[in-house]
C-alpha cells in the first residue's frame, strides 16, 4: 500500500499568517491516464471531512482561494495564505491513484 | 444539494453482525461510485470499500475482505455495508461517501459502530 506521510502533525499558526502542510507518498502518484490523484481534506472539530482540493491543485466549489495545493511526483503541499479562525481542524492528504486509497496521518491546525 | 445519511450503527459483541445503510439524495445516485470510509476513535481515516455505479466493480481493504460486503440499490438510492464477524478493531465511525473512483467529494455525517463485549 502507498504510505502517505504528512508533516508537521501539529501546526500552531497566528491568525492572518500563512500555513503550509507537506505530504509525501511512498510511490509516485501519476496514474496511467496522466493525472495525479492527490486530494486534500479538511475535518473541522465534530464534523465530517470535506474535500478542499483534488488532483493536486483543483479547488472544490466554495473553497476559499486562500487554500492552494501544489506538488508533483511524491511531494505535495497544501498552503493557506492567511489563516482564519474557521480553518482550525485536521487536514488530511489522500492518494487515489493506487488501490488501496490511503490517507496521511492528519495535521492538526490550531490558532496560536 | 448532496445529502448522505447513514444509519444502522450501534453496539455489537465481537463476532456479531451489523448492516449499515446510507440514504442518498440531491444527485443522480446511479451515476456515481460510492464508498465506505471509517475513522477509529481519535484516529485517522481508512478506506473500507467502494462499489461501482452499477454494482461493480467493488473492492475492500484487506482487513475486512471476507467479512464485509458492500452493495447498493439504485432504485432506492441507497448504499449498504453488511458487516459480519465483527472485531474490536472494527470500532469506528463509518462514513458513506460519494465517489470512489479517483476521489470522493461528499461525505455523510457518519454512524458509530462499537464492537465490545
Amino acid at each position: 500500500d502507498v504510505v502517505m506521510t504528512q508533516s508537521p502533525l501539529s501546526l500552531p499558526v497566528t491568525l492572518g499568517q500563512p500555513a503550509s502542510i507537506s505530504c509525501r507518498s511512498s510511490q509516485g502518484l501519476v496514474h496511467s491516464d496522466g493525472n495525479t490523484y492527490l486530494n486534500w481534506f479538511q475535518q473541522r472539530p465534530g464534523h465530517s471531512p470535506r474535500r478542499l482540493i483534488s488532483k493536486v491543485s483543483n479547488r472544490d466549489s466554495g473553497v476559499p482561494d486562500r487554500f492552494s495545493g501544489s506538488g508533483s511526483g511524491t511531494d505535495f503541499t497544501l498552503k493557506i495564505s492567511r489563516v482564519e479562525a474557521e480553518d482550525v481542524g485536521l487536514y488530511y492528504c489522500m492518494q487515489s491513484t493506487h488501490w488501496l486509497y490511503t490517507f496521511g496521518q492528519g495535521t492538526k491546525l490550531e490558532i496560536k | 444539494q448532496v445529502q448522505l445519511v447513514e444509519s444502522g450503527g450501534g453496539l455489537v459483541k465481537p463476532g456479531g453482525s451489523l448492516r449499515l445503510s446510507c440514504a442518498a439524495s440531491g444527485f443522480i445516485f446511479s451515476d456515481y461510485y460510492m464508498s465506505w470510509i471509517r475513522q477509529a476513535p481519535g484516529k485517522g481515516l481508512e478506506w473500507v470499500s467502494y462499489i461501482g455505479s452499477g454494482g461493480s466493480p467493488m473492492d475492500y481493504v484487506d482487513s475486512v475482505k471476507g467479512r464485509f460486503t458492500i452493495s447498493r440499490d439504485n432504485a432506492m438510492n441507497s448504499l449498504y455495508l453488511q458487516m459480519n464477524s465483527l472485531r474490536a478493531e472494527d470500532t469506528a465511525v463509518y462514513y458513506c461517501a460519494r465517489g470512489g473512483r479517483r476521489s470522493v467529494d461528499s461525505w455523510g455525517q457518519g454512524t458509530l459502530v462499537t464492537v465490545s463485549s
